[in-house]
């Protein structure tokens, strides 16, 4: 059975960093991109960024609104990815889901976890 | 790269049919046949309905189909049964491996 679950949400500050992380299993990690989604309370889903599979080369793409102050990452040994979020805002506050990466759809998602940015 | 255009609401009663539009431009929707649509209950993560504009995954039944024509997909749901009350999102490749979903459109089985 696919899985995936997030870990790491919380409060931090404006300004401050968190990472979360996304436990994949059930499945081949390696042969898939990957990608992260998020969604403010009350609203609709936005898609963050993705990475590649290549572990020679990973490639990784953006949103225009997190573009240099997130970075997504994985780890093949241990079937996990990753997002570094910094210079958070109160803006970024929303449920962080992970989800896999299928034939430009993403097939499989997580259950989310919370960030939330305030003082 | 601005989210996709959906109604905001949508409804009809059991066993009527509904239709949802997303309107992109030629960047995203018109240029590539890269459209997937999600449902996604309160509280719920999102769940893969459609893709490759057409295409069902395994375990979605066939009362859900895609199609589109020049900058706008749609999504019809034949047949509205009290479960398919949801919201669904639309999202399509915006070439150079970036996406965009849709603003979301709420359904209602009345």
């Amino acid at each position: 059975e696919v899985q995936l679950v997030e870990s790491g949400g919380g409060l931090v500050q404006p300004g401050g960093s968190l990472r979360l992380s996304c436990a994949a299993s059930g499945f081949t990690f390696s042969a898939h991109y990957m990608d992260w989604v998020r969604q403010a309370p009350g609203k609709g889903l936005e898609w963050i960024g993705r990475i590649t599979n290549n572990p020679n080369s990973y490639t990784t793409n953006y949103a225009a609104s997190v573009k240099g102050r997130f970075t997504i990452s994985r780890n093949e040994s241990q079937n996990s990815l990753y997002l570094h979020m910094s210079s958070l805002k109160t803006e970024d506050t929303a449920v962080y889901y992970c989800a896999r990466d299928w034939r430009t759809a993403l097939d499989y998602w997580g259950q989310g976890t919370l960030v939330t940015v305030s003082s | 790269q601005s989210a996709l255009t959906q109604p905001p609401s949508a409804s009809g009663s059991p066993g009527q049919s509904v239709t949802i539009s997303c309107t992109g431009t030629s960047s995203d929707v018109g240029g590539y046949n890269y459209v997937s649509w999600y449902q996604q209950h309160p509280g719920k993560a999102p769940r893969l309905m459609i893709y490759e504009v057409t295409k069902r995954p395994s375990g979605v039944p066939d009362r859900f189909s895609g199609s589109k024509s020049g900058n706008t997909a749609s999504l019809t749901v034949s047949g509205l049964q009290a479960e398919d009350e949801a919201d669904y999102y639309c999202n399509s490749y915006a070439g150079s491996n970036n996406f965009v979903f849709g603003t979301g459109t709420k359904v209602t089985v009345l």
